[in-house]
């Protein structure tokens, strides 16, 4: 799996949109981006995931670039309950079924201030 | 929404003591993983199954072992414990046959092997 660079940390103030940035220059074709945060020692939970279009839910935003080198995860408005350690993956996708593990990097800590 | 369950949620070993974790995936989810977090550290992956049988192995020291049975549940069994397994271990489960599909955790189960 491509390997991805994050910041290792960020403040947000509460209300404001949170931008995360990830590069992930070496993506191929059937890599997705898949976006992770983990609250203090609480399970990793899903966000969102792309190939190659904008994708949006109702948590957050994630913005690919064109040539898929590297993404911006968007939090519209930011919470205290947002702050956490936010990943940035990218799994490769096979043709067929099975177990596609994501391998956790060195995420960006995100800390939300009042 | 059903969630992944594991259970125990806390457990305290003996080290050279064996212990067995448990994860009740989500149900109609027939592929599991398991991952190991330290103190301080990013998840890391241990090993996977998909439909009962062994998908990928990752980081999963020669003293454990896991299956997964046929109503998918998994177990991950840990043997001449040692100071050094003390972590946070976390089972995710996801929907196999959706090669897109994205992986749900469960809280954990934390091990302090003393």
């Amino acid at each position: 799996d491509a390997k991805t660079t994050q910041p290792t940390s960020m403040d947000c103030a509460e209300g404001r949109a949170a931008n995360l940035p990830c590069n992930h220059s070496t993506i191929s074709g059937n890599e997705y981006v898949y976006w992770y945060r983990q609250i203090h020692s609480q399970g990793p939970q899903y966000i969102i995931h792309g190939l190659k279009n904008n994708e949006t839910n109702e948590m957050a935003s994630l913005i690919i670039t064109e040539d898929r080198k590297s993404s911006t995860l968007i939090l519209p408005h930011a919470t205290l309950r947002d702050t956490a350690v936010y990943y940035c993956i990218v799994r490769v996708s096979y043709s067929g079924a099975g177990s596609y593990q994501l391998t956790f990097g060195k995420g960006t800590k995100l800390s939300v201030i009042p | 929404a059903a969630g992944v369950i594991q259970s125990p949620r806390h457990l305290i070993k003996e080290k050279r003591e064996t212990a067995t974790l448990k994860c009740y995936p989500i149900p109609r989810h027939d592929t599991v993983y398991w991952y190991q977090q330290g103190p301080g550290q990013d998840p890391q992956f241990l090993i996977s199954f998909y439909e009962k049988m062994q998908s990928d192995k990752g980081s999963i020291p020669d003293r454990f072992s896991a299956q997964q049975f046929s109503d998918y549940h998994s177990e991950l069994n840990m043997s001449s414990l040692e100071l050094g397994d003390s972590a946070l271990y976390f089972c995710a489960s996801s929907l196999g046959r959706d090669r897109r599909g994205e992986a749900f955790f469960g809280q954990g189960t934390r091990l302090t092997v003393v």
